[in-house]
């Protein structure tokens, strides 16, 4: 089974102080993570991924996430937040195990980033 | 968006009314996949297809139904039997390409309003 979780329902952050966006995750295999941002009524956008080798994954629009195994978690981070940034974000775990054929994704309920000027 | 395109964007049914969402791609995937999105739930995987022709339920199919003739195209039908079918809709697909670090790229989605 996998499952991720997002403890804080609302990250909020003064522009141009780093940010940072909590994801946990629990996988009987190895994991691959993704984080997705979503702006109003639209759809997910792809940030960035973890597969293997570095842990600290660069992404989309000055965006990082660190992998650390230990633990289990895979935040997001940006070292100055923009007003622009504000939406809602998501965490995903994919379970690289026999019993996922599907490949399918589990999704964190979303953490909602509200950057203030 | 990515190439997927849904439709359509706001839709309202009556209780007891089956309604179809559109999802089309362009991506030339093989793998799509139907999401529902409530308010502080995140993502429930509703149904997803591999292949064309073929298909399999997710996490949350009851009252849902969907066909896959077509590797283009991934119609879902909200049925009556659906309790609570007012959500957001998401589609997406996916090139496993042999490989399986491959994102889920996403439609803009559908929002289904029940009168």
């Amino acid at each position: 089974a996998q499952s991720v979780a997002q403890p804080e329902d609302q990250v909020n952050v003064a522009e141009g102080n780093p940010l940072t966006v909590k994801c946990t995750y629990s996988v009987s295999g190895n994991p691959y993570l993704f984080w997705y941002v979503q702006y109003p009524n639209r759809g997910l956008q792809f940030l960035l991924k973890y597969i293997t080798g570095d842990n600290l994954v660069k992404g989309s629009y000055g965006f990082e996430a660190e992998f650390n195994k230990s633990q289990t978690s895979f935040h997001l981070k940006k070292p100055s937040a923009l007003v622009s940034d504000s939406a809602l974000y998501f965490c995903a775990v994919r379970d690289l195990t026999f019993n996922n054929a599907g490949n399918m994704l589990t999704f964190g309920g979303g953490t909602r980033l509200m950057v203030k000027p | 968006d990515g190439g997927i395109t849904q439709s359509p964007k706001y839709l309202f049914r009556k209780e007891g009314q089956n309604v179809t969402l559109s999802c089309e791609q362009n991506l030339n995937h093989d793998a799509m996949y139907w999401y529902r999105q409530d308010p502080g739930q995140g993502l429930r995987l509703i149904y997803y297809s591999q292949i064309v022709n073929d298909f399999q339920k997710g996490d949350i199919a009851e009252g849902y139904s969907v066909s896959r003739e077509k590797k283009e195209s991934f119609p879902l039908t909200v049925t009556s039997a659906q309790k609570n079918p007012t959500a957001f809709y998401l589609c997406a697909s996916r090139d496993p390409g042999g490989s399986l670090d491959n994102e889920q790229f996403f439609g803009p989605g559908t929002r289904l309003t029940v009168l």
